[in-house]
């Protein structure tokens, strides 16, 4: 089936170390993003990318870093200076921008992956 | 003042009740309406979206845009259990002014 997997779903850090998110997608979407939830504070983008080995920052990059070596794959790595990296992090992807029509540029997400710094 | 306001909640109304969520916005560039929903631990999913202004149904789901009052809302009818999620608004404007503005989501629970 066609979705984006993330992994892993569950994940703990000790405050210093880096750590990567993995986000994968088959849906051959040239769009991928990185968000994060924190309880009242909704969704906020950290980067995105619009194709292979391009992307840019989003609201909240600082602390974090993203490559982009393939079409299917974008992830995140969490630095040890985000100062606050516990949050539910959800990587999603997109198609190409439909720049007519009523149809929005439909964002899928994947199940997420929760950071708990220890 | 944010660009798109959403009340988080908690909403809680028992089984079968029509429930209203709403979401408000200043930019009148928007022009692409979307309503989210997400499960407790899960990622979120499209419900619906709406073009411009109008209304849309989707069985026990209404959308409705009134861009005069840049106002969104989003109507569950016979509300279920099954429905107790959080919905997030988003919402864009065309062209390549799509970046997509989230409000903060609003937390549902239908009591059986």
């Amino acid at each position: 089936d066609g979705g984006i997997t993330q992994s892993p779903k569950y994940l703990f850090r000790k405050e210093g170390q880096n750590v990567t998110l993995s986000c994968e997608q088959n849906l051959n979407h040239d769009a991928m993003y990185w968000y994060r939830q924190d309880p009242g504070q909704g969704l906020r983008l950290i980067y995105y990318s619009q194709i292979v080995n391009d992307f840019q920052k989003g609201d909240i990059a600082e602390g974090y870093s993203v490559s982009r070596e393939k079409k299917e794959s974008f992830p995140l790595t969490v630095t040890s200076a985000q100062k606050n990296p516990t949050a539910f992090y959800l990587c999603a992807s997109s198609g190409p921008p439909i720049f007519q029509g009523t149809a929005p540029n439909t964002i899928y997400f994947g199940e997420g992956s929760w950071l708990t710094v220890v | 003042q944010k660009e798109v306001e959403q009340d988080p909640g908690p909403l809680s109304v028992p089984e079968g009740a029509i429930v209203s969520l709403n979401c408000t916005y200043s930019n009148s560039a928007f022009q692409y309406f979307m309503w989210y929903r997400q499960y407790s631990r899960k990622g979120p999913e499209l419900l619906m979206y709406t073009y411009s202004s109008g209304n849309k149904e989707d069985g026990r789901f209404t959308a409705q845009v009134d861009k005069s009052s840049k106002y969104i809302s989003l109507f569950i009818r016979d509300s279920q259990p099954s429905d107790s999620a959080t919905y997030l608004c988003a919402m864009s404007g065309a062209g390549n002014n799509r970046k997509l503005i989230w409000g903060l989501g609003t937390s549902l629970a239908v009591n059986p």
